[in-house]
């Protein structure tokens, strides 16, 4: 099962940030958060990982909060091209056999409007 | 770089029917697996490989054979197709672990069986 808790969809305006929360309460301290994303049913897509530092790169930043039990994925000028389902998901950082494994949740819908 | 790629694109399958589903990938990557995409759903994962001559289950991995001669290829192997098993199929790979990198996912295969 999945180890984290998103919203079964938000929206956002245009232009506007997009700010997607993920809970994952039940982390350990050597698993770092991912997310990706899946435009309308293509393969999914890595935005961005990190373990406990914020994270930021040219799509968008990773908010993780000091006791890592939550974690928000910022995009900071939405498109429209940015509607998708966004998933977070968790994983050990020096995996092996299954913990390699991505394991999706049902991720959170989101919609920008014009 | 062709990345992850998936053949075919769409399939139609009459019950009964074998086919393979071909993934292959030239990024050197040793992780490889399979997931399956029912609507409204994560993906759940099939079987995976953690490098050349090994494979290993996943959730799902009743109906599916896999094999992984090279590090390359990663083919699904459905030996007798059901309605049930009508999804979207997606290949990954990413590299060894202990490796926090991205994973690199096709762009599906559309299967439908009747």
């Amino acid at each position: 099962d999945a180890k984290t808790t998103q919203p079964t969809s938000m929206d956002c305006a245009e232009g506007r940030a997009a700010n997607l929360p993920c809970n994952h309460s039940t982390i350990s301290g050597n698993e770092y958060v991912y997310w990706y994303r899946q435009i309308h049913s293509q393969g999914p897509q890595y935005i961005i990982h990190g373990l406990k530092n914020n994270e930021t790169n040219e799509m968008a930043s990773l908010i993780i909060t000091e006791d890592r039990k939550s974690s928000t994925l910022i995009l900071p000028h939405a498109t429209l091209r940015d509607t998708a389902v966004y998933y977070c998901i968790v994983r050990p950082a020096n995996y092996g056999g299954s913990q390699g494994n991505l394991i999706f949740g049902k991720g959170t819908k989101l919609s920008v409007k014009p | 770089n062709a990345g992850v790629t998936q053949t075919p694109k769409f399939q139609v399958l009459k019950t009964g029917q074998s086919m393979t589903l071909q993934c292959a990938q030239d990024m050197n990557h040793e992780y490889m697996s399979w997931y399956r995409q029912d609507p409204g759903m994560g993906l759940r994962l099939i079987h995976y490989s953690v490098g050349a001559g090994i494979t290993d289950q996943g959730e799902v991995p009743n109906g599916y054979n896999v094999s992984r001669s090279t590090t390359e290829d990663f083919p699904l192997r459905l030996l007798s197709a059901a309605p049930s098993q009508t999804s979207v199929y997606f290949c990954a790979s990413s590299y060894a672990a202990g490796m926090n990198t991205e994973a690199f996912f096709g762009q599906g295969t559309r299967l439908t069986v009747v």
